[in-house]
């Protein structure tokens, strides 16, 4: 099972809004909206951002949105903050054989 | 919400068995439904390694199946990882984590702890 493909980076400035997509296949993204997005900043754990493609977990800002289309999953952040900076990994279920499949991860600089 | 601490060897010799423990605090390890073990090695994408849940089901990645084992110690409060007869290939940041949504594998994490295969 290959890893979900992420770009490596993405950026703006405060205020803009960057999309980081994540594209997988029709055995994982495709078949299942069960997408999962997290954030991890060095020397944190990882947080649950968004769940089943688009629920946002309690405590996230609405700042934070999730969509998908085909094969391919979005997590768009709105209204960039400097505390957004970060490392963000999206997740698939892939069918039972496989379970969970990660993505290759995005750095998103805050200009 | 419970807060997840992973500890273990950090150095492990290649044929050797990994053996890590997360120590779950703030609630219960009961509270949650699911706990998982994920690592992710130098430069590549994380890797999600299985779950254990609450009712005894395990679920492993194919890969990693024939050498890994996930228990509990709720007496303790805490879980388990062991992976058997590892190579460097397995030098990583390994990360406990917990949930109790569905088809989402985590939802609390550890913070991680590095552990290097080498002799």
């Amino acid at each position: 099972q290959s890893a979900l493909t992420q770009p490596p980076s993405a950026s703006g400035s405060p205020g803009q809004s960057v999309t980081v997509s994540c594209t997988g296949t029709s055995n994982d993204v495709g078949s299942y909206n069960y997408v999962s997005w997290y954030q991890h900043q060095p020397g944190k754990a990882p947080k649950l951002l968004i769940s089943d493609v688009n629920k946002r977990r309690s405590g996230v800002p609405d700042r934070f949105s999730g969509s998908k289309s085909g094969n391919t999953a979005y997590l768009t952040v709105s209204g960039l903050q400097a505390e957004d900076e970060a490392d963000y990994y999206c997740t698939s279920f892939a069918g039972y054989n496989n379970f969970y499949v990660f993505g290759t991860g995005t750095k998103v600089t805050v200009l | 919400q419970v807060q997840l601490q992973e500890s273990g060897p950090g150095l492990v010799e290649p044929s050797g068995t990994l053996s890590l423990t997360c120590a779950v605090s703030g609630g219960s390890i009961s509270s949650e439904n699911w706990w998982t073990w994920v690592r992710q090695s130098p430069g590549k994408a994380p890797e999600w390694i299985g779950e254990l849940s609450k009712s005894g089901i395990s679920n492993y990645n194919p890969p990693l199946k024939s050498r890994v084992t996930i228990s509990v110690d709720k007496s303790k409060n805490q879980f388990s990882l062991t992976l058997k007869s590892v190579t460097a290939a397995d030098t990583a940041v390994y990360y406990c984590a917990t949930t109790s949504i569905n088809w989402c594998p985590a939802d609390q994490w550890g913070r991680g702890t590095p552990v290097t295969v080498s002799s």
